[in-house]
């Protein structure tokens, strides 16, 4: 009963380097969703997927980039890590209509030195 | 510009008291409304939601008020427990928002102290 997963928990990169958060759902949801969290704020949205085949930026999508492999993974790029994208980063997934809950999981630490 | 807040970014209560976490929110097209409860190290989990036709979903201990024409809502815990200590994340969406994106606020963090 995994629901959302998310590789890796923890990664710490230089600045410049690339790197893909990995994300994959369980639960047959169509929507898919990237947040990531700063100290003290609530969830921002980088991108979103409302279906699969489907993307679309959030609220912050500069410096990142996502593909929407098939209806159970979503992945988030960083090409050129920068220190102000050091952040929690959450995925979630939802049935994708505005009445269902999203379900999310338990987010990579991302650190950029 | 915040469409979602809470303006109370921490709460303490006694254990067995109620606690009372608030939320305020600017647009009207929100239709739907979420609580989140998020434990260090975790993601988010969904607590309790409410429709805008609804002005008090209760589920069990816990029980989410909608104000509309005040464009407020609140979650009442009662009583608390000290493992409810967490953050609570308010959460809004409209059904004409595309994929049921919502927007979240920055969370209460609550203490139920023993």
């Amino acid at each position: 009963n995994a629901g959302v997963t998310q590789t890796p928990k923890f990664q710490v990169l230089k600045t410049g380097q690339s790197m893909t958060l990995q994300c994959a759902q369980d639960m047959n949801h169509n929507s898919m969703y990237w947040y990531r969290q700063d100290p003290g704020m609530g969830l921002r949205l980088i991108y979103y997927s409302a279906s699969e085949g489907t993307t679309d930026k959030g609220e912050v999508p500069n410096g990142y980039n996502v593909s929407r492999l098939n209806k159970r993974e979503f992945s988030l790029r960083l090409e050129s890590a920068a220190p102000s994208q050091t952040s929690v980063y959450f995925c979630a997934s939802s049935e994708g209509w505005s009445n269902q809950p999203q379900h999310f999981g338990d987010g990579t630490r991302l650190s950029i030195l | 510009d915040q469409q979602v807040k809470q303006n109370s970014p921490s709460l303490s209560v006694q254990e067995g008291r109620i606690s009372i976490l608030n939320c305020d929110y600017t647009n009207s097209m929100f239709d739907y409304f979420l609580w989140y409860k998020k434990y260090p190290a975790e993601g988010p989990t969904f607590l309790i939601s409410i429709s805008s036709i609804k002005d008090k979903n209760e589920d069990g201990r816990f029980t989410v008020f909608l104000n509309k024409s005040a464009k407020h809502l609140s979650l009442h815990i009662v009583p608390s427990q000290p493992g409810d200590s967490a953050v609570y994340f308010c959460a809004a969406s409209a059904r004409a928002t595309n994929a049921g994106k919502s927007t979240f606020g920055d969370g209460t963090t609550l203490t139920v102290k023993p």
